[in-house]
């Protein structure tokens, strides 16, 4: 029983092309977040959904869209693929705020 | 051992001894903070939490210390095995509803 599952596990794509990743929790949670893993591992928030409602949107290009059909669905979209994408997005989900996140297994994605 | 994070160093321990790896946080309005354990192509999973009203939590082989005068919060697992080996991140939460900060991490090799 998978609690955070993301398709695909791997994305390998060509610059230009149009992308999107889904994520789905079973947990119950109301928070729902998207995060970037670069190479050095280095995390970092890009957006964050409350009942599916944007909170967080920290300084992430236009290209990529969020959305949440449902508290337990929330996917992301990516247009015009750039180079600088290429890195593994995890999707998490928490109970509320200060509650620990859990998180899927990440896709990455490979822009060539 | 002991590390410091910050950027991704690797901390290598033999089996049996404990390790220390420590985080120094940003934000000195962060309330909330969690250690979380990545292994090799699989997503963040949670450790231990502590929130800004203690200095210390203590887990199954696991302690948090927490100091907010100089920002800086520990991991400690004591009697470390093969299966610790991982990258491991500190997580801070602040503001409103909830902006969360990762750590560079710390790379945990375990030496048999």
């Amino acid at each position: 029983d998978t609690a955070v599952s993301q398709t695909p596990k791997y994305l390998v794509t060509q610059m230009g092309n149009d992308k999107s990743i889904k994520c789905e929790q079973n947990l119950g949670h109301d928070t729902m977040y998207w995060y970037k893993q670069d190479s050095k591992k280095f995390l970092k928030i890009m957006f964050s959904y409350n009942n599916k409602e944007l909170i967080i949107n920290e300084t992430v290009p236009n290209r990529f869209s969020p959305k949440s059909p449902d508290k337990a669905h929330l996917n992301l979209h990516i247009n015009s693929l750039e180079l600088g994408d290429s890195a593994v997005y995890f999707c998490a989900s928490s109970q509320g705020h200060n509650q620990p996140q859990h998180f899927g297994d990440g896709t990455r994605l490979s822009i060539l | 051992g002991e590390s410091v994070g910050l950027h991704l160093p690797t901390l290598s321990v033999q089996e049996g001894d404990n390790s220390i790896i420590n985080c120094a946080y940003s934000n000195s309005a962060s309330d909330y903070f969690i250690w979380y354990k990545q292994e090799s192509g699989k997503g963040p999973q949670f450790i231990i939490d502590i929130r800004s009203n203690m200095d210390k939590r203590q887990g199954q082989r696991v302690t948090v210390l927490l100091n907010k005068t100089v920002k800086h919060l520990s991991l400690q697992i004591a009697a470390t095995q093969p299966g610790d080996s991982a990258v491991y991140f500190c997580a801070e939460h602040s503001g409103g509803y909830q902006k969360v900060t990762f750590g560079t991490g710390t790379k945990l090799q375990v030496i048999p």
